[in-house]
């Protein structure tokens, strides 16, 4: 399809052990964003990809969250040592850069930490 | 410190009446604001947005109020549908390159 793309569509881990998160933006997007939207809570900001500039990771929660970029496309979500706390949602979205505000999301990954 | 705040966590409409969402903001800076609707098991999708030169916005059934002075923007949906029972997510940002600032959002049940 022509959308963003996220997989896997749902994880379940161990606590203490580590996933990857992968995000397929559209086609030609150059800026990728990467939210957590835990139970009850709004859009939480992780980090944002803008061509070849540096990241901006302000809102990454702790050092055990990381992201790369590769090729300038697609996107992996690492999250180390996995918590409890760490269960929710995780959107990406992408835009053009001359539309950074219409971002297009992805239907996410649910990630639950047992 | 929330910027963005979406008081109502859900609402109640009748089909064929009006739905008004609200949404408060705390940073001044801000001055471009949208709104995205999300189904259950979707992303949310882009459905309307305001700058803050405006005080207006319509499209279709859709249209965002801008009111700069009491920092606060609503959605009104008219006539109001099922197929409109969704979470809107009210969502700001600045002039400069930072990220959009969402809401908790406010689920909207209209009923047939």
């Amino acid at each position: 399809g022509a959308g963003v793309s996220q997989s896997p569509s749902n994880k379940v881990t161990e606590k203490g052990k580590d996933v990857e998160l992968r995000c397929d933006p559209i086609s030609g997007h150059t800026a990728l964003y990467w939210y957590r939207q835990s139970l009850g809570q709004g859009l939480e900001f992780l980090i944002y990809f803008q061509g070849n500039s540096a990241p901006d990771k302000s809102g990454l929660p702790s050092d055990r969250f990381s992201a790369e970029r590769t090729g300038g496309s697609v996107s992996t979500l690492t999250i180390q040592r996995t918590q409890q706390e760490d269960s929710a949602v995780y959107l990406c979205a992408s835009s053009l850069e001359k539309q950074k505000n219409i971002q297009y999301f992805g239907a996410g990954t649910r990630l639950s930490v047992l | 410190d929330q910027q963005v705040k979406q008081n109502s966590p859900s609402l109640s409409v009748q089909e064929g009446r009006i739905s008004i969402l609200n949404c408060d903001y705390t940073n001044s800076m801000f001055d471009y604001f949208l709104w995205y609707k999300k189904y259950p098991a979707e992303g949310p999708t882009f459905l309307i947005s305001i700058s803050s030169i405006k005080d207006k916005n319509e499209d279709g059934r859709f249209t965002v109020f801008l009111n700069k002075s009491a920092k606060h923007l609503s959605l009104h949906i008219v006539p109001s549908q099922p197929g409109d029972s969704a979470v809107y997510f009210c969502a700001a940002r600045d002039s400069g390159n930072t990220p959009l600032v969402f809401g908790k959002g406010t689920r909207l049940s209209v009923i047939a």
